[in-house]
């Protein structure tokens, strides 16, 4: 069974960079899975961040692609995400997950995500 | 963008009763939305409940079902049990748009 771990830094100064990485452990990155960011503002609803493939192929979210960096690590079996530039607005719940691989391609498997506040 | 708008944004009603959540996309002129479904409690991560408009993931109980097409999705939970009241969001992904989430329906205990 697929499990997903993030960790990240807990605290990020404003116009910083935020770095949270997601330790896959269960089953191998060079799956035939894309692997998702998704966020979660206080209080609001889910953002797709972006997702990649372990290939290297990306797809971002046009609204965040400008700040996004979305990287896969096959030898730890790790994926990562940097966001530059943050802001308050960036304060979040970073999630990582699988992209099934049935129709539709669902999120099918979700880390429990980390807390990261952007303040000073 | 593909704006996803569910509703009602609270659904209050008794262990028991039916519920049946909304999910209205923008848009899908020339473009096929794949729909999904998501639960999520209070401390956790989203949940899959159902993909492709219509599909149960594993271990979803049959209570869950998922119909819809074009711009207008349904997920309707046919007798609520105790541990069903959640948020739920739906989520589409197309390829002409980036993917989007719409902003939860939360069923509460009536």
């Amino acid at each position: 069974q697929v499990h997903l771990q993030e960790s990240g830094p807990g605290l990020v100064k404003p116009s910083g960079t935020l770095s949270v990485t997601c330790a896959v452990s269960g089953g191998s990155i060079t799956s035939s899975n894309w692997w998702s960011w998704v966020r979660q503002t206080p209080g609001q609803g889910l953002e797709w961040i972006g997702e990649i493939y372990h290939s290297g192929s990306l797809k971002y979210n046009p609204s965040l692609e400008s700040r996004v960096t979305i990287s896969v690590d096959k030898s730890t079996n790790q994926i990562s995400l940097k966001l530059t530039s943050v802001t308050a607005a960036d304060t979040a719940v970073y999630y990582c997950a699988r992209v099934g691989t049935m129709f539709g391609l669902p999120m099918d498997v979700w880390g429990q995500g980390t807390t990261v506040t952007v303040s000073s | 963008e593909v704006v996803l708008t569910q509703s009602p944004t609270t659904l209050s009603l008794s262990p028991g009763e039916r519920a049946t959540l909304s999910c209205r996309a923008s848009q899908s002129e020339n473009m096929y939305l794949y729909l999904a479904w998501y639960q999520q409690k209070p401390g956790q991560a989203p949940r899959l409940l159902i993909y492709e408009t219509s599909n149960r993931a594993a271990g979803v109980p049959v209570r869950f079902s998922g119909s819809g097409s074009g711009t207008d999705f349904t997920l309707t939970i046919s007798r609520l049990e105790p541990e069903d009241f959640a948020v739920y969001y739906c989520q589409q992904r197309s390829s002409r748009a980036p993917l989007t989430f719409g902003g939860g329906t939360k069923v509460e205990i009536k």
